[in-house]
């Protein structure tokens, strides 16, 4: 199985900082990586595709890059909606695997 | 406008079986493979099996956690995609989700959700 690790596990930053997240894969998945949020009780909400393609109606203050082992998420200025738990899943091969998450907390 | 209901969780002894559904409306159903998901109380997001479309022989994928015990089928005719679970364990406690691929060809990321179902394995 593919080992996705996610790092930082948890972050604390302020309304308009940036803030980047990493996530690296045990062995290549070529650009099969999504990138999801997930609000305290709901279910998540994909926000990148395919490393770094923005999902319809995601704002663009977020963006994704990378490919092989080694990617990034990057809210180029944090807005209050996006205090929240982000993930990393790849989709190269079976099993499809997550990060353990990063859990963006107001500083 | 896309939409995935899942129902069917509660409460349920070890070693004993339930079914959950997900019904679905907003786009043809038949077109997109179908996911399940579940998260265990505060932890983190776990794939659980994948459902193919039949023009991809709608054939499926499963965890290895589950495999063997779970199964994922869809009836196209009714928009609805099921996960029969059997002999479930404490560890299956979790809320469940259903989810549709991005797109019919580009079957691998998880575009819409469902609310979630809790499933609670416990004597």
């Amino acid at each position: 199985d593919i080992q996705m690790t996610q790092s930082p596990s948890s972050v604390s930053a302020s309304v308009g900082d940036r803030v980047t997240i990493t996530c690296r894969a045990s062995q290549g998945i070529s650009s099969w990586l999504a990138w999801y949020q997930q609000r305290p009780g709901k279910a998540p909400k994909l926000l990148i595709y395919a490393a770094s393609s923005l999902q319809s109606g995601v704002p663009s203050r977020f963006s994704g890059s990378g490919s092989g082992t080694d990617f990034t998420l990057t809210i180029s200025s944090l807005q209050p909606e996006d205090f929240a738990t982000y993930y990393c899943q790849q989709a190269n091969s079976f099993p499809w695997t997550f990060g353990q998450g990063t859990k963006v907390e107001i500083k | 406008e896309v939409q995935l209901v899942e129902s069917g969780g509660g409460l349920v002894q070890p070693g004993r079986s339930l079914r959950l559904s997900c019904t679905a409306s907003g786009f043809t159903f038949g077109d997109y493979a179908m996911s399940w998901f579940r998260q265990a109380p505060g932890k983190g997001l776990e794939w659980v099996g994948f459902i193919r479309s039949k023009a991809y022989g709608g054939t499926t994928e499963y965890a290895a956690s589950v495999k063997g015990r779970f199964t994922i089928s869809r009836d196209d005719s009714k928009s609805i995609a099921y996960l029969q679970m059997n002999s479930l364990k404490t560890e299956d406690t979790a809320v469940y989700y259903c989810t549709r691929s991005i797109g019919t060809t580009v079957t691998t990321f998880a575009v819409y959700w469902g609310q979630g179902t809790l499933v609670t394995v416990s004597s």
